[in-house]
């Protein structure tokens, strides 16, 4: 089946730093892609709809300055986090838009854990 | 507006039968998902409803009745991995998939 990865799969960081996450569709093209963040025991909650070629759409509340997202090619799209501070804390979670019409699916990436001290 | 209501949590016993229930209204419709979620992972996809009727994945059966906005996620013979989260995902107009809290499922021995 459809593969996506997300690099890395965790990582800790010191407050105000920058982190980098990427997503990869590993066996497929995705045009968009999408970013989530779970807080603990919460819902996923999107973030950003990640289109190739083009300007990232941020839901409401999502700092589009502070959260980067940059879809260079039809197979990778990377969130970064900048200035990172403790509330940012979170799993970061990708999934890319496979297909269109009746067959769509989303695959979703297994992950980023940040932790920022 | 758009929302997802599934129970919070639902408790059932190993070898048995448990349906998760799930309502949705969403601003237009492209068919209905159903994820399983352990603690602290990602989402895995279960099914993918798009049509009316039922769906059967091997253990896992999902139904769909697009009139009711109304989607059940049936789960057979449980074993105890099957506890998790299972969340029912809409997807609306714009291909964005619509979340819930998920319902917690708890199989007990």
């Amino acid at each position: 089946g459809a593969v996506v990865s997300q690099h890395p799969s965790w990582v800790i960081c010191k407050s105000g730093t920058s982190v980098k996450i990427e997503c990869r569709s590993l066996d497929f093209q995705a045009t968009t892609m999408f970013w989530y963040r779970q807080f603990p025991k919460q819902s996923l909650m999107l973030m950003a709809t990640s289109n190739e070629g083009s300007k990232a759409t941020y839901e409401q509340g999502v700092e589009k300055d502070k959260f980067l997202i940059n879809h260079a090619s039809l197979t990778l799209s990377t969130l970064t986090v900048t200035s990172a501070h403790p509330e940012d804390s979170s799993f970061y979670i990708c999934s890319a838009h496979r297909g269109a019409g009746a067959t769509d699916t989303q695959y979703f990436g297994p992950g980023t854990r940040l932790t920022v001290l | 507006g758009q929302n997802i209501d599934q129970p919070t949590e639902m408790t059932a016993t190993e070898g048995a039968i448990v349906q998760i229930n799930c309502t949705y209204q969403t601003s237009g419709f492209n068919g209905l998902f159903w994820y399983q979620q352990h603690a602290g992972e990602a989402p895995t996809f279960l099914s993918y409803n798009v049509l009316d009727g039922l769906e059967e994945k091997g253990r896992f059966s999902s139904f769909l009745s697009r009139s009711k906005g109304y989607s059940y996620l049936l789960l057979k013979e449980l074993q105890m991995k099957d506890s998790a989260s299972y969340l029912c995902a809409p997807m609306d107009s714009n291909y964005q998939l619509i979340w819930g809290a998920g319902t917690k499922l708890i199989i007990k021995p």
